[in-house]
């Protein structure tokens, strides 16, 4: 298992401003990955983070909203850039762990966008 | 495309017996997961299934029948704590988990 924290876990931004979210894991893991959660919805994976790599983004996802870092195999950061209220949600990361790629998740950070 | 399908919400009495269904349909097939989310937490794993049968742990049961795209998490002796969104995933041909909508599963006393 691994056990994974992230800051902040809660934020209240302005319109236009961005936020970088850290993600801090106990265990040097390959794969990590980030997620957002919008109320009442699944979970909508943003880009997948390989240390020693460029991260690898979904579709309707791209680095200059969503630069993300990825310096070393326990930390990685996700930067949510010139927000809008839209951005509103819940961001998670996550890091799979070998065997059956099963994956654990940080607590998550509740971005609310004024 | 690729696809995976669970009621949106079921509601259950507490002891009782509930299955929550999953179908899927993906590119490729590398195991399907169970999560557990409760309300403003992370998902935390339930259980995995690569191979066809039932996988018990305890109170909760995982089905699989890869030829059918179908799964279910069996929950039996319901508590009121377990009163969460259920999510499956799959996993594909890149490894990549595709994630279900979830069922928000309610307890009644």
């Amino acid at each position: 298992s691994a056990v994974i924290s992230q800051k902040p876990s809660r934020d209240i931004c302005q319109r236009g401003t961005s936020l970088t979210i850290q993600c801090q894991v106990d265990s040097q893991v390959t794969m990590m990955f980030w997620y957002r959660q919008q109320p009442g919805q699944s979970l909508t994976l943003i880009a997948t983070a390989n240390q020693g790599s460029e991260a690898t983004y979904e579709s309707g996802f791209v680095i200059d909203k969503f630069p993300i870092s990825r310096p070393n195999l326990t930390f990685s950061t996700l930067t949510v850039s010139n927000m809008s209220p839209e951005d509103s949600s819940i961001y998670l990361c996550s890091v799979g762990v070998a065997d059956y790629n099963e994956q654990f998740f940080g607590p998550g950070t509740r971005l609310t966008v004024l | 495309g690729q696809n995976i399908d669970q009621p949106t919400e079921m509601t259950a009495t507490e002891g009782a017996i509930v299955q929550i269904n999953c179908t899927y349909q993906t590119s490729g097939f590398n195991g399907l997961f169970w999560y557990q989310q409760h309300a403003g937490e992370a998902p935390t794993f339930l259980s995995y299934n690569v191979l066809d049968g039932l996988e018990e742990k305890g109170r909760f049961s995982s089905f699989l029948s890869r030829s059918k795209g179908y799964s279910y998490l069996l929950l039996k002796e319901l508590q009121m704590k377990d009163s969460a969104s259920y999510l499956c995933a799959v996993s594909d041909s890149n490894y990549q988990l595709i994630w279900g909508a979830g069922t928000k599963l309610i307890i009644k006393p």
